[in-house]
């Protein structure tokens, strides 16, 4: 059982290319978020998605698009990349929306911008 | 005034120690409040979730004051395997029911 699956692992970028990372997960889960970690900042939510079909703003959404055409898929992606979108972005998903529920997170991407 | 603070360490303590972390949230609204770790350059994973009357899981105990809106994490008889970043975790019912993460504490066991 794979569970979060992000690709790629590591990505280096110019300014103002485009690039999509990819989540996948084998749980059904409903519920799939895509974070990014900054140093000294805890992780913060860029967009999100309740179910096939739908996506919702985060706490940073700005510079980012992001789709779920399947519900195992959520993709996120960068129009044109910025030195200020170098991060760590982890995928998560969750079965559904429920406040006790944990978190299932990817393994992360490591994206610089130059 | 950030949501969710914690102390980002380091605590370097010896192998058996006891240490503890604490973590503030703003919200009162807050409804769910969890202890995730963090080793270096891995993803998050949930360490315990934290209950109103406290809850103990082997060495590990979280606490829960709302009234003074603070979270903790008792870890004893400390590993080095403990050597982790611990990120506090709450839910902001503002957002929809998702979670919003502290910066993380950083715990180094040392031999």
């Amino acid at each position: 059982n794979a569970g979060v699956t992000q690709t790629p692992k590591f990505r280096v970028l110019k300014t103002g290319q485009s690039m999509t990372l990819l989540c996948a997960q084998d749980m059904n889960h409903e519920y799939m978020y895509w974070y990014r970690q900054d140093p000294g900042m805890g992780l913060r939510l860029i967009h999100y998605s309740v179910g096939e079909g739908t996506t919702a703003k985060g706490e940073v959404p700005d510079g980012y698009n992001v789709s779920r055409l399947k519900k195992q898929n959520f993709l996120l992606g960068l129009e044109s990349a910025a030195p200020s979108q170098t991060s760590v972005y982890f995928c998560a998903s969750s079965p559904d929306g429920h406040p006790s529920r944990k978190l299932f997170f990817g393994s992360g991407t490591q994206l610089s911008v130059l | 005034r950030k949501e969710v603070e914690q102390d980002p360490g380091p605590f370097n303590v010896p192998e058996g120690a006891t240490v503890a972390f604490n973590c503030t949230y703003s919200n009162s609204a807050s409804q769910s409040f969890f202890w995730y770790r963090q080793d270096c350059r891995k993803e998050p994973k949930l360490l315990m979730s934290v209950y109103s009357s406290g809850n103990e899981d082997g060495r590990f105990t979280a606490q829960l004051n709302r009234a003074s809106q603070y979270i903790s994490l008792l870890i004893r008889d400390s590993k080095l395997s403990d050597s982790a970043t611990y990120l506090c975790v709450v839910n902001i019912e503002e957002y929809g029911n998702k979670l919003v993460f502290g910066a993380g504490t950083i715990l180094r066991v040392k031999s």
